[in-house]
């Protein structure tokens, strides 16, 4: 079965350095998120991206974040100064489309550990 | 208004017996009400999902009730298994405004006792 994949599992950085996390969306997917979930806490929406674009980012989403799908198959989360509330799990998804696939699908997470 | 408000925290439960979460929501919008599953160290899994055009979706064990007036839906999990014991997450959505940006709960932790 096809599943969303997420790199690394765990990253531990300093206090502002940059982080990048990857994700492989599954193949036929068009539609691609990243969420968030601080320990213990619930799952938040990120940011939603479309047709190489930004279509929808929260409050969350300020601008040391930013996503990229640099070639087919890859999609990046980049933090680029970390801070010591940006330690969380990140949650990359992804769906096939609005209309009939509503589904988002998971990855396993990357967990975030900021010092 | 985005908000969706879950009970119980946490909950435990016999073997056998019903497991029952409960969630409500403010905006009318929503029009898409996911539940997922999540297992420790693991991403949340979609487990089963309904619209408001029913009130009352079955799935194996698993069956969602949605009361479209009071704005509430719930999980209903029947012969709960020590398998089930997870993290469970309520969404909703509005896929005509928000590219399906979910909206989740604060989570139930079950607890399924042998």
């Amino acid at each position: 079965e096809p599943e969303v994949t997420q790199t690394p599992s765990h990253q531990v950085t300093q206090m502002g350095q940059e982080v990048i996390l990857r994700c492989v969306p599954i193949s036929n997917h068009l539609y691609f998120y990243w969420y968030r979930q601080i320990l213990g806490q619930k799952v938040e929406f990120l940011v939603s991206f479309y047709n190489n674009e930004i279509s929808e980012k929260s409050e969350i989403f300020d601008d040391q974040f930013s996503v990229e799908r640099p070639d087919g198959s890859n999609f990046t989360l980049k933090i680029r100064s970390t801070k010591l509330e940006d330690s969380a799990m990140y949650f990359c998804a992804s769906s096939a489309d609005l209309a009939g696939g509503e589904t988002q699908y998971f990855g396993p997470g990357t967990r975030l550990l900021v010092l | 208004q985005q908000q969706v408000k879950q009970s119980p925290q946490s909950l435990i439960v016999q073997k056998g017996g019903i497991s029952i979460i409960n969630c409500a929501y403010e905006n009318t919008a929503f029009d898409y009400f996911p539940w997922y599953q999540q297992f420790p160290g693991k991403g949340p899994a979609l487990l089963i999902a309904i619209r408001p055009d029913v009130s009352e979706k079955k799935e194996g064990r698993f069956t969602i009730s949605f009361n479209k007036s009071a704005k509430q839906f719930s999980l209903h999990i029947m012969d709960s298994q020590p398998g089930d014991s997870a993290t469970y997450f309520c969404a909703a959505s509005n896929p005509n405004t928000g590219f399906q940006k979910l909206v989740f709960g604060t989570g139930t932790r079950l607890l399924v006792s042998p």
